[in-house]
């Protein structure tokens, strides 16, 4: 079965520090993965996604993921954080069925000290 | 339309009432999918509708849960005789074809909170 963790429930770093958020994936077969951001009260918006073409992913907002399937993970980092990065992140992995459902990770809340 | 779009934003209703949910998914997009965002259970999947093909409604908690969508546009989420751990954001999706590769764009949710 499908399945994705994210590490850590809570990560805090201060403005202009490095934004590393850790997701790990199980998957049977060739996933297709990707990070999510929630800002308040808000729905859910894509950061990136990975879908077999470059393991090196960048998406919005200046964030960027790796996937390594010898680590069978899809973590998020970003370089330097801004106050606006301030959000839940979630990761997700797509199952091949019929149905192409989500299958989100627990999520992970980013605070940015000043 | 820009976007998915969901109403009511805020539901409260009272235990044993029946409440609907509705989205709008972004026009053109066949595929239509319903998550449920609640404190200690994360993300999950409820109900996936994808053209004329039957629903997959694997993700359903009970049979007090269903779905349609109506003319392959809008969609209602009915839960029936609410209960307090029904309480949670009720998030609707769309995408283009329903294929793993395409995005799923997400509506604001609906918060229900049941008394």
């Amino acid at each position: 079965a499908q399945s994705v963790t994210q590490l850590g429930s809570h990560v805090s770093v201060s403005e202009g520090a490095l934004v590393l958020l850790r997701c790990n994936y199980s998957s049977s077969v060739p996933p297709y993965l990707f990070w999510y951001v929630q800002y308040p009260n808000q729905g859910l918006q894509l950061l990136l996604k990975y879908t077999s073409a470059a393991t090196l992913v960048k998406g919005i907002n200046g964030f960027e993921a790796e996937f390594k399937k010898s680590e069978t993970s899809f973590h998020l980092t970003k370089p330097s954080a801004h106050m606006s990065d301030a959000a839940e992140y979630f990761c997700a992995l797509l199952t091949y069925s019929s149905a192409s459902k989500i299958i989100f990770g627990s999520g992970t809340r980013l605070s940015i000290r000043p | 339309g820009a976007g998915v779009s969901q109403s009511p934003s805020n539901k409260v209703t009272e235990k044993g009432k029946d409440v609907e949910l509705r989205c709008d998914p972004i026009s053109g997009h066949t595929a239509l999918y319903w998550y449920r965002q609640s404190l200690g259970q994360g993300l999950e999947f409820l109900i996936y509708f994808q053209g004329n093909s039957a629903p997959d409604k694997s993700g359903l908690p009970s049979d007090r849960f269903s779905a349609e969508r109506t003319g392959g546009s809008v969609s209602t989420l009915t839960i029936q005789r609410t209960q307090q751990e029904d309480s949670a954001v009720y998030l609707c999706a769309s995408s283009l074809e329903g294929t793993s590769s395409n995005e799923q764009f997400f509506g604001p949710g609906t918060r229900l909170t049941v008394l």
